[in-house]
């Protein structure tokens, strides 16, 4: 099974700030790479797809970057409404799998 | 609108089954699938199996190998999944969640979760 571990686990940051959380895959898997934001309570829902493509909807604030084995998810410019949990998700090989997941919250 | 309606919560005893259903509405059924996904309290994501909505063909994770049976109704646009033989540790939130594309015995094509349902908590106590 691919593993994937996200970076850092949990983050506090500022309104405004600029949020980065990296994945690494333990192996290479091309673009196959999803991320989602959970808030407390709800399901999760899709921002980012393919590693860089934006899902219809989701704010430009959200983005996504890398290929191969390593990947970023940056927030441009934290809000409010952005505390939530991060999950990236491969789907380079059955079964798919999920980071760890990274909490982020307001300071 | 897409949207994943399940069934209600469940409370079950060890070593009994649960059936979660997931209807879907808004979109053409038999043109996506659909994946099963479940979270322990505090915990990440853990994928469990998939069902082409369209053919019918299904496939699982080894960790619920002989656990896990993921079936669908087109008439009712209805999918379910039934874990049996549970343990304390099944507890948790189960997702049903759309992917456009399909799967092989190998690969999700297209595997991006873009609806979700509400998820269904279920409780294994003694």
């Amino acid at each position: 099974d691919i593993q994937m571990t996200q970076s850092p686990s949990s983050l506090s940051a500022s309104v405004g700030d600029r949020v980065n959380i990296t994945c690494q895959a333990s192996q290479g898997i091309s673009y196959y790479l999803n991320w989602y934001q959970q808030k407390p309570g709800k399901s999760p829902k899709l921002l980012i797809y393919d590693a860089s493509s934006l899902e219809t909807g989701v704010p430009s604030r959200f983005s996504g970057s890398g290929s191969g084995a390593t990947f970023t998810f940056t927030i441009s410019s934290l809000q409010p409404e952005d505390v939530a949990t991060y999950y990236c998700q491969q789907y380079e090989n059955l079964p798919l799998t999920f980071g760890g997941g990274t909490k982020v919250e307001m300071k | 609108q897409v949207q994943l309606v399940q069934s209600g919560a469940e409370v079950k005893k060890p070593g009994a089954s649960v059936k979660v259903s997931c209807k879907a509405s808004g979109y053409i059924f038999t043109t996506y699938a659909m994946h099963w996904v479940r979270q322990a309290p505090g915990q990440s994501l853990e994928w469990m199996g998939w069902i082409n909505a369209g053919d019918g063909y299904t496939g699982n994770s080894q960790k619920f190998q002989h656990r896990v049976t993921i079936s669908r109704d087109t008439s009712a646009s209805t999918v379910y999944m039934e874990l049996s033989s549970l343990r304390l540790e099944d507890t948790g939130v189960y997702f049903c969640a759309r992917a456009p594309g399909y799967c092989s015995e190998t690969n999700c094509y297209e595997a991006r979760l873009d609806a979700w349902g509400q998820g269904t908590p279920v409780t294994v106590s003694s």
